[in-house]
């Protein structure tokens, strides 16, 4: 059956340091694969898409890197700050083709502690 | 206002009771999706509308949950005789028409709790 995984324990860090979240996923063929941001009480914000042709994707101190051999993704923030703490969410494509139907794992909680 | 509105924010049914939930995508937005996102879970697509039409609803849970997007804007969740397995948030997003890739941009959520 098809599963995404992603850290179920709170990460913690200290503020200023690399925080690195993973998902790994299994009988999927994802087109692509999606990072959002959820804060508690809020729906889910965008952050970064990335395709299976890309290997890494960057935006301002956030990067992806989409393993297809592997079946994972690892999504990167650099000198991470304490405003950066909220659930992370990844999300594989389905492949309805013509509309964005995906799949989301359960999400990581990152705390980044000042 | 620029982004995706729900209401209400919070619900409390009885058991048993019907519930409607209401969507205001962003305007000019060709795609409507629901989702449930339980407690500690990831948001599970519900169902999908382009416009009016409703082109994929294989996530609803049961006959008892029910979508309708009749003008090709807001949009209405309705449940049908809670339960309290019921119990979730539900969100809405609504993106654009650039394809599969599009950005899907979301509503605050309601909160439902059947008691």
């Amino acid at each position: 059956s098809q599963k995404i995984e992603q850290n179920s324990e709170a990460l913690n860090i200290q503020e200023g340091k690399t925080a690195t979240l993973t998902c790994n996923y299994t009988n999927y063929s994802p087109a692509y694969l999606q990072w959002y941001r959820q804060d508690p009480g809020r729906g889910p914000v965008f952050l970064l898409l990335i395709r299976e042709n890309e290997k890494e994707k960057r935006k301002e101190r956030l990067k992806v890197t989409f393993d297809t051999t592997l079946k994972q993704s690892l999504f990167h923030i650099t000198a991470s700050q304490p405003a950066d703490s909220a659930t992370y969410l990844c999300a594989l494509d389905e492949g309805s083709g013509g509309y964005q139907k995906v799949t989301f794992g359960t999400g990581t909680k990152l705390q980044v502690i000042p | 206002g620029a982004g995706v509105s729900q209401s209400p924010r919070y619900k409390v049914a009885k058991r048993g009771q019907d519930v409607a939930l209401r969507c205001d995508p962003i305007s000019g937005h060709v795609s409507l999706f629901w989702y449930q996102q339980a407690l500690g879970q990831g948001p599970e697509f519900l169902t999908y509308f382009q416009n009016e039409a409703q082109l994929d609803k294989s996530g609803l849970p049961s006959d008892r949950f029910f979508a309708e997007r009749p003008e090709g804007s807001v949009s209405t969740l309705k449940i049908q005789r809670t339960q309290q397995e019921d119990s979730a948030v539900y969100l809405c997003a609504s993106s654009g028409n650039r394809g599969p890739t599009d950005t899907q941009y979301f509503g605050p959520g309601t909160r439902l709790t059947v008691l």
